[in-house]
């Protein structure tokens, strides 16, 4: 069965510095999805970015960034110049006929 | 509006009642979903549904009971509510097969068993 691990229960981050959240999975398939999705106090579920096993290529959507390392299973999401409203808990997520999520990471963002 | 609604957004109930989450789409998505979220365990998913009258359990089914007559509806019904049910419960939908695809999400029902 898939897994998905975060280790990181809590992180806090200075405005306009970057943080990385970890997330490791466990898997046998060898084409699959991961995703990042963020969850702000309002509750509701935003996907942050998406990267393909297929792709050795890391993916980026404008300060967001992740560290795909394929045989490590390993899948971590940087966050550049953070700001206040990148405030939320984080869940990292393995793509299969449903997604399977980690525990989430809760990132504080102090000015 | 096009999307993805569930109702109640907050709900009380007491222990031994039935009580129904409602979760409609309007975007004619094959794939629903039914995850609850507890502190300290993530999302974890109940049940799914890959069409009209094909549903399948997921990592806790127990205690909980779907059904989907209709592409766009797909509601979660707590045939006898336990104090270990309160949870935020969020439906999700996904267009087809591809596991690209992301899944969109409603905004969640707070339950509170009592």
């Amino acid at each position: 069965a898939q897994t998905v691990t975060q280790s990181q229960p809590e992180m806090s981050v200075q405005e306009a510095e970057t943080v990385t959240l970890s997330c490791t999975y466990d898997t046998s398939e060898s084409d699959y999805y991961l995703f990042w999705y963020k969850q702000p106090p309002s509750r509701q579920m935003i996907l942050v970015i998406r990267q393909e096993a297929y792709k050795q290529q890391n993916a980026t959507e404008n300060r967001f960034s992740v560290n795909f390392q394929k045989a490590a299973k390993s899948f971590s999401l940087k966050i550049s110049d953070s700001q206040l409203g990148d405030a939320a808990m984080y869940f990292c997520a393995w793509a299969g006929t449903a997604l399977i999520f980690g525990k989430g990471t809760t990132l504080s963002v102090s000015s | 509006d096009a999307g993805i609604t569930q109702s109640p957004r907050y709900k009380i109930t007491e222990t031994g009642r039935q009580v129904t989450l409602m979760c409609h789409q309007t975007w004619s998505h094959s794939y629903m979903f039914w995850y609850r979220q507890d502190l300290g365990h993530g999302l974890r998913l109940i049940y799914y549904s890959a069409a009209a009258d094909i549903t399948d359990k997921g990592e806790v089914p127990d205690g909980y009971v779907v059904s989907r007559s209709k592409t766009e509806n797909f509601p979660l019904t707590l045939e006898s509510a336990t104090r270990s049910q309160t949870s935020v419960y969020f439906c999700a939908s996904r267009a087809g097969t591809g596991l690209g695809r992301p899944l969109h999400f409603g905004n969640g029902t707070r339950l509170t068993v009592t």
